[in-house]
Order: structure tokens, then sequence, then C-alpha cells
């Protein structure tokens, strides 16, 4: 079945310390996967996705389909990085659904 | 350019009622969908639509209903509220279904309706 997952409900990291968010997936096909955003008080917002591996407020993602993740990184968090984080899955077979994962709540603390 | 928007903001049914969910988007655009957001359950797909007159089901779709009888509206029907429909909902929207390169298959969010079943 096709599934997203990450794994950490919250992750707690202090200011200039590097960061990972985890994202896996399950999917029988080629997969395209997103980073949505969303900050306190704002709606969701799209991050960046895998296909056009950009980096965006200094987040990176890279596709890894060995291990059928889709981690976002930085090196350096920020206060401003506090928010809560979806890994999102396009299923291309099954007519254009977006799936998310559970979320993860990032903190970061000065 | 409103982008999308939601009514009610806030909702409280009792059980067994039944009430609708607007949303409507002014961006022409083709992709609409429907979400709720739960705590630890992160966002899970309800029903999806990809042009007016067709609409499918997403991942949590017992006890919703939708229509798509135009391209700017896309309303979510609680038929019969049961408090396990207690959340919060959210509609996007997009020119076609979010995947590829191309920037406008991006999903825009509209800013939630939270609803809650008593």
């Amino acid at each position: 079945a096709q599934r997203v997952t990450q794994p950490e409900k919250l992750l707690s990291v202090f200011k200039g310390a590097p960061v990972e968010l985890k994202c896996n997936y399950s999917y029988s096909g080629s997969p395209e996967l997103f980073w949505y955003v969303q900050y306190s008080r704002q709606r969701l917002q799209l991050l960046l996705r895998h296909i056009s591996r950009e980096s965006i407020k200094g987040f990176t993602a890279d596709l890894n389909k060995g291990e059928t993740s889709f981690h976002l990184k930085k090196p350096f968090a920020q206060e401003e990085d506090s928010a809560m984080y979806y890994c999102a899955l396009f299923l291309y077979n099954q007519g254009g659904k977006l799936i998310f994962g559970q979320g993860t709540e990032l903190s970061v603390k000065p | 350019n409103a982008g999308v928007t939601q009514t009610p903001k806030f909702q409280v049914l009792k059980t067994g009622q039944s009430m609708t969910l607007q949303c409507a988007q002014d961006m022409n655009h083709e992709y609409m969908s429907w979400y709720r957001q739960d705590p630890g359950m992160g966002l899970r797909l309800i029903h999806y639509s990809v042009g007016a007159g067709i609409t499918d089901q997403g991942e949590v779709p017992n006890g919703y209903n939708v229509s798509r009888s135009t391209t700017e509206d896309f309303p979510l029907r609680l038929l019969s509220a049961a408090p396990s429909q207690t959340s919060v909902y959210f509609c996007a929207s997009s020119y076609s279904p979010p995947g590829g390169l191309i920037g406008a298959n991006v999903l825009t969010f509209g800013a939630g309706s939270r609803l809650t079943v008593l």
C-alpha cells in the first residue's frame, strides 16, 4: 500500500544545530515527493520538491530510492524554522492523489 | 485575488446533524481536494476532483460527500455528523494534479475550518 511515514512527532533542537526530519515512503511507481510546511498562524505551503532539486531557506532533501527515504535537512537551524513539516507523496497511478505523512513538529530553541 | 476561501472557520455540531463546509477558489484551478488534519495522523485526503463534474475518493471518504458543479466551488458535506469527524478541515487547489516540475501544480491551501462534533 502507498504510504508516507514520518517517525518523529516532535523534534527539538537548539539554534545553530543541524536538523534532519525523516520521511520514508512506500510506493510501487516512480516516486515524486514534496515537503510542505505550516508556520504558526499561516497556511500550509510548499517548501520544496525532489524533482527540482532545489534548496529553500537552507533546507535540502535528497530522494534515496534504495532506502525509500526523502529526509529534510538543514545544517544550521534558525528559530524561524519552528513549524509543522509534512512529507507528501504524489500518486501518479491513482488519478493524481497527494498523500501526506503524519507530520513532524520542529521546535528550534534559542 | 482571494485564493482559496473556506467557510465557516469554526463550527460546533451535535451528533447526527448535517452541514456543509464551503470551499471556493478564484484562480481557475481544475484540481481541488479536501483533507482533514488530526494530531498524530497528519493530513488525510478525503475527496478530490480533477475538474467540474468529476470527483473521486481519497483515503478517508466515509461519512463525507462532495460534488463539483462549477470549477470554483468544491463543498464538503457531512450528512450525519459523528464525534470521530471532529477535526480541522483543509481545502486545497491547483491548476492540475499536484505533481510534476511545473510550478502551477503546487497546492494552494485554504485557512482551514475547525469542526467539533459533540
